[in-house]
């Protein structure tokens, strides 16, 4: 069936540090993939997304990596500030279907 | 500026009771959504308008009755709610309805049934 899923559902950092989120997708089809960020009360935050036709991606502070052969999406968010704590889902896109299928999510966790 | 909104931001009521959430968006797109977001933070679609049509309909009671007016609001509204539908209903928006484009969504809409 359709799934994204995420192996871990919290990671914990130091501030300073390097975060890698990771997250595996199921379906062949997907041609577009985005990480979201969502903090407390709020609603998903668009942070970074990717083509199936790229392998790598890079914004400010944050990379995405897709392995297409073992269908591996990672987020790396470099620095880790406090202000990146927040559950973090990424998502595929089912070609020509508009379909976004979420993963479980990540929760990160900074620490001071 | 305000790209999303939903209103109310919370709803509490009671089973069997019938509510409605409002979305509406100025970004101009075509294609809008309602998703909703379980205890676990398990986010689902469950419906998506490209320009007032519908296009997707996931397995939703049919309890549940999108409505879009224009191409820039989408509301839900929810028949006799029962206490599984309490839960956070984000409304998104996007260029296209094919997909490939990012999803921008509103603050949510905590619905909690009694």
């Amino acid at each position: 069936g359709e799934s994204v899923g995420l192996h871990l559902p919290t990671l914990s950092v130091q501030e300073g540090d390097n975060s890698i989120i990771n997250c595996a997708y199921s379906n062949s089809a997907s041609d577009y993939f985005i990480w979201y960020k969502q903090e407390s009360g709020k609603g998903p935050q668009f942070i970074i997304d990717i083509r199936s036709n790229m392998d790598k991606r890079q914004g400010q502070r944050v990379t995405v990596l897709l392995n297409k052969t073992v269908k591996h999406l990672s987020l790396q968010i470099a620095a880790t500030q406090p202000g990146d704590s927040a559950v973090y889902f990424c998502a595929e896109n089912i070609r020509n279907t508009g379909k976004l299928i979420f993963g479980q999510g990540t929760t990160l966790q900074v620490k001071p | 500026d305000t790209a999303v909104s939903q209103t109310p931001k919370y709803l509490v009521t009671q089973m069997g009771n019938d509510k409605s959430i409002k979305c509406e968006q100025n970004l101009g797109h075509d294609t809008m959504y309602w998703y909703k977001q379980d205890s676990k933070k398990f986010l689902k679609i469950m419906f998506s308008y490209n320009n007032k049509e519908l296009i997707i309909n996931e397995t939703v009671p049919n309890r549940f009755s999108p409505k879009s007016p224009d191409k820039a609001h989408l509301n839900l509204h929810i028949n006799s709610l029962e206490l599984g539908d309490s839960a956070v209903y984000f409304c998104a928006s996007s260029q296209v309805a094919s997909g490939g484009y990012e999803q921008y969504f509103g603050p949510g809409t905590r619905l909690t049934v009694t």
